[in-house]
C-alpha cells in the first residue's frame, strides 16, 4: 500500500540553523509528492510539490529533491526564522490515483527560538 | 479563484450534545471533499471523502457521520458527541486542472467537547 514516514519531532533549532526533515514514502508506481505547512491555530497550505523523479520543489527558501531511488523526498532549509515554526507534513498523491485522498505523513512539529 | 469555508472557528459543546460544522468551497464544481479531524498534538486522521452529491466514503467507523446535501457543501455531524471528539476539524477539496493531485484545505473548527 501507500504510506509516508516523516521524521518524528518536535525539532528545535535556533534561529539561521539549518533545518532537515526527513521523508520517505512506499508506493505503487511514480506518486506526486508534497510538503505542507501549517501555522498554528491554521490549516494546512502547500509549501512546495514536486511530481516526478529528480524534480525539485521550492518556496519560501525552503526546498525538497524527489530521490526516486531512495523514496526520499527531505525538507531542507538553509536559515529558519522564529516565523517557520509550525507543523509540516509530507504527503503523497499515487500516479492515476482518481479520487483517491492523499496519504500524509505524522507531521514533525518545528519550534525556532531566538 | 477558489476559496474553502469553514463554519464555525471555534465550539465548546457538552458531552452528549448534537453537532454539525459545515464546509463550502466556492469558484469550482463538483469538488472532491474531505473531512480531516487533527487531535491534539497528533497527525492527521482521514474521517470522510466525497465525489458528489449524496456519495460519501467513511474512513472511520465512530459516532461522527457526514453528508453532501449540495455540490459545493460537506456536513460533518454526530448525534451525541464524546469527550475524544474534541480536535481541530479541518475541510479539504481536490484541486482541478495542473493542480489536480492537490488538496486544499479549509482554515478548521477547533472543538471542545466538555
Amino acid at each position: 500500500g501507500n504510506s509516508v514516514t516523516q521524521m518524528e519531532g518536535p525539532v528545535t533549532l535556533s534561529e539561521e540553523a539549518f533545518l532537515t526533515i526527513n521523508c520517505t514514502y512506499t508506493a505503487t508506481g511514480y506518486p506526486s509528492l508534497f510538503w505542507y505547512v501549517q501555522y498554528p491555530g491554521e490549516g494546512l497550505q502547500l509549501l512546495l510539490k514536486a511530481t516526478k523523479a529528480d524534480d525539485k520543489g521550492s518556496n519560501k527558501g525552503f526546498e525538497a529533491t524527489y530521490r526516486k531511488e531512495t523514496t526520499s523526498f527531505h525538507l531542507e532549509k538553509g536559515s529558519v526564522q522564529v516565523s517557520d515554526s509550525a507543523v509540516y507534513f509530507c504527503a503523497l498523491s499515487p500516479r492515476n490515483s482518481g479520487n483517491t485522498p492523499l496519504v500524509f505523513g505524522k507531521g514533525t512539529r518545528l519550534s525556532v527560538i531566538a | 479563484s477558489q476559496t474553502i469555508h469553514q463554519w464555525p472557528a471555534t465550539l465548546v459543546q457538552p458531552v452528549g450534545s448534537p453537532l454539525s460544522l459545515e464546509c463550502t468551497v466556492e469558484g469550482t464544481s463538483n469538488p472532491n471533499l474531505y473531512w480531516y479531524r487533527q487531535a491534539a498534538g497528533r497527525g492527521l486522521q482521514l474521517l470522510f471523502y466525497s465525489v458528489g452529491i449524496g456519495q460519501i466514503s467513511s474512513e472511520v467507523p465512530q459516532n461522527l457521520s457526514a453528508s453532501r446535501p449540495q455540490d459545493r457543501q460537506f456536513i460533518l455531524s454526530s448525534k451525541k458527541l464524546l469527550l475524544s471528539d474534541s480536535g481541530f476539524y479541518l475541510c479539504a477539496w481536490r484541486g482541478l486542472g495542473a493542480t489536480y493531485n492537490e488538496q486544499f484545505f479549509g482554515p478548521g473548527t477547533r472543538l471542545t467537547v466538555l
